[in-house]
């Protein structure tokens, strides 16, 4: 059973702090993606990769860092958290996009909320 | 840039069909899913439209129309358990949008008994 794995459902940390979320895939995918969710605004994107210590910067990346040192790995940083990145968090992780099976495979979300 | 636009929100009868449309103006297309996404879950994958007409799977049937930047989701025989948020998304192509899928807002459809 194919699976995106994030580590923390549930996060609550101060306004400043440094905050890691991390995304581990284990079906071998070469592209990874972090998304936020807000309610009114669906989904967008933060950054993606398309390979090891690839990284592209998507809609929405400021405020935010990533890390991809391994294949089935992607981590997002937040240097110095602030309330407006208050969120729910989706990694995601896909085959090559564009063709019949590069569709997004999702975590459960990392809800993250900044004090 | 991509905008995608769809429903805020639909209401249908159990044992009923939906149409949810999604229209979309973008600079490079790849491709469009559609995802459904139940309430404190993640989206799930639904369909995949890169050439023009109707991809039908079960219950769930999505069309597209490159030329008029439209597609639709449609859901037969809808059950209570299709309650959920349907996800519009865009697959970009060319520089700025290649490999990137752009959602739009989501689709909240409550189906009633």
């Amino acid at each position: 059973d194919v699976k995106v794995t994030q580590s923390s459902r549930y996060l609550v940390k101060r306004t400043g702090e440094k905050v890691f979320l991390e995304c581990v895939q284990d079906m071998d995918h070469e592209n990874m993606f972090w998304y936020r969710q807000d309610p009114g605004l669906g989904l967008r994107l933060i950054y993606f990769s398309y390979d090891v210590k690839m990284k592209e910067k998507g809609d929405i990346p400021e405020g935010y860092s990533v890390s991809r040192e391994k294949k089935e790995r992607f981590s997002l940083i937040l240097e110095s958290a602030s309330t407006n990145q208050t969120s729910m968090y989706l990694c995601a992780s896909s085959r090559e996009p564009g063709q019949l099976g590069g569709e997004l495979f999702f975590g459960e979300g990392s809800r993250l909320t900044v004090l | 840039g991509q905008n995608i636009d769809q429903p805020t929100e639909m209401t249908a009868t159990e044992g009923a069909i939906v149409q949810i449309n999604c229209t979309y103006q973008t600079s490079g297309f790849n491709g469009l899913f559609w995802y459904q996404q139940h309430a404190g879950e993640a989206p799930t994958f639904l369909s995949y439209n890169v050439l023009d007409g109707l991809e039908e799977k079960g219950r769930f049937s999505s069309f597209l129309s490159r030329s008029k930047g439209y597609s639709y989701l449609l859901l037969k025989e809808l059950q209570m358990k299709d309650s959920a948020s349907y996800l519009c998304a865009v697959l970009g192509r060319g520089n700025t949008n290649a490999g990137k899928s752009t959602f739009g807002d989501g689709t909240t459809l409550t189906v009633k008994p």
